[in-house]
């Protein structure tokens, strides 16, 4: 069966550290994959786009990667603040058709002072 | 930057009514518009696709007489629920694609946190 699978459990982490998350995909063939942050009774809001043909992505302290072999993108937040505390989740197209989205169980990250 | 809004951002009614949530794209067209539903510390599942100017699609296992969706503008989808019960009380969240930077971004609602009695 398709599944999407992010770690269910909270991420704990220090201040200044460099929080990574991962999201692994099975019976899926993305060509891209998304990352989303939700606050608490917030929607998503979108993070970073990451191609099949694109191995790693930058955005200020984000860095997604995307290992189509593994079938896992990892998404990292380096020099971690409080303010990063938020689910994050991943998303992708199921169909490659455009815009429809299927999305993991998400991560909560709590980052401590 | 594009907005999506959504109105109301809650609701409570009685089980048996319908409620009325309001997708609204601010500043941009959406002839597609997505509704999701997201129960607590689950993730978001697609319930249907909104699509202007002809029927909405939905995902196996949502009712299309119970959720009635109407794209009834290029900046405005609605969702109604109809008798509602306590078992539809979720959060609800759209979304809507809009090109951005070269590629097609999703962009959501705040949502809608329904709650029947």
């Amino acid at each position: 069966s398709q599944k999407i699978e992010q770690n269910s459990e909270a991420l704990n982490i220090q201040e200044g550290k460099t929080a990574t998350l991962t999201c692994n995909y099975t019976n899926y063939s993305p060509a891209y994959l998304q990352w989303y942050r939700q606050d608490p009774g917030r929607g998503p809001v979108f993070l970073l786009l990451i191609r099949e043909n694109e191995k790693e992505k930058r955005k200020e302290r984000l860095k997604v990667t995307f290992d189509t072999t593994l079938k896992q993108s990892l998404f990292h937040i380096t020099a971690s603040q409080p303010a990063d505390s938020a689910t994050y989740l991943c998303a992708l197209d199921p169909n490659n058709a455009g815009n429809m989205l299927t999305f993991g169980g998400g991560t909560r990250l709590m980052v401590k002072p | 930057g594009a907005v999506v809004s959504q109105h109301p951002s809650r609701v409570i009614c009685k089980s048996g009514t319908s409620v009325k949530i309001e997708c609204r794209s601010l500043d941009f067209q959406a002839t597609t518009m997505f509704w999701y539903r997201q129960f607590p510390k689950q993730s978001l599942m697609l319930m249907a696709t909104s699509n202007e100017g002809s029927k909405a699609t939905y995902e196996q296992g949502v009712e299309k007489d119970k959720f009635l969706i109407n794209h009834a503008s290029l900046t405005l989808s609605t969702l109604t629920v109809t008798s509602a019960h306590p078992e539809d009380s979720s959060f609800y969240i759209c979304s809507a694609p809009r090109l951005a930077g070269g590629q097609e971004t999703q962009y959501f609602g705040p949502g809608t946190r329904l709650l029947v009695l």
